[in-house]
């Protein structure tokens, strides 16, 4: 076992371009989360999926940005329409039940210019 | 949502020295976890801590969780300067999602 894998590690987009992230949990979790972390802060939630179902979403998570686990397995991240605001590390995270065993990827980190 | 602050933001010492950072809150925590980020790198999880009052040991890391449950500290014996890096403690807020602090950037000057 990996870990948590996220891919691509680095994007640079232009703004108003769509971009999407991918996320391979370890392969046991049926938890996933998304976080986004700026300059100079701690990582700050996004969404969360147990299974294939997403059952929370931040008020941070605009209606330009949609996530997806289709199997229960790996998760993909999309953002419509990036703004320069956009410009973070995206992290995802997996755990097997509980939050506070939570792993996290190595992050892929995106630059809008 | 549930904060955390963590302190100091940024602390620099020499290598050899002692040094112990904080992470409160206004609130209770089910559970707190001490990660440790590299730049550019996501955190790493170091400890997980659940019973008010708990001490847990790594190396030279000591972890404490306040016994009400709302604060926590880490301690750091000798320090190296392979321990340089951003330091986050986190709470879980229910059962689904962690509140981070703000993070402590420690560099371990050789």
């Amino acid at each position: 076992d990996t870990g948590v894998s996220q891919n691509p590690r680095h994007k640079i987009t232009k703004r108003g371009q769509n971009v999407t992230f991918r996320c391979d949990p370890i392969s046991e979790h049926n938890r996933l989360y998304w976080y986004r972390q700026t300059l100079g802060q701690g990582p700050e939630f996004l969404t969360y999926f147990q299974n294939e179902a997403q059952l929370e979403k931040s008020r941070l998570l605009s209606d330009r940005f949609s996530a997806e686990r289709p199997k229960g397995s790996f998760s993909t991240l999309e953002i419509q329409r990036t703004e320069q605001g956009d410009s973070a590390m995206y992290l995802c995270a997996s755990s097997l039940g509980t939050v506070n065993k939570a792993f996290f990827g190595q992050g892929t980190r995106l630059t809008v210019v | 949502t549930q904060l955390l602050e963590q302190s100091p933001q940024f602390l620099s010492i020499q290598e050899g020295e002692n040094l112990t950072v904080y992470c409160n809150s206004s609130s209770v925590f089910s559970s707190l976890q001490w990660y440790r980020q590299e730049p550019g790198e996501g955190p790493v999880l170091l400890v997980t801590v659940v019973t008010g009052g708990e001490v847990k040991k790594l190396k030279r890391l000591t972890f404490q969780f306040g016994d009400a449950r709302k604060d926590s500290s880490l301690h750091i014996t000798a320090a190296q300067p392979g321990d340089t890096g951003l330091y986050l403690c986190a709470g879980a807020e229910g059962a689904q999602k962690l509140v981070f602090g703000q993070g402590t950037r420690l560099t371990i000057n050789p």
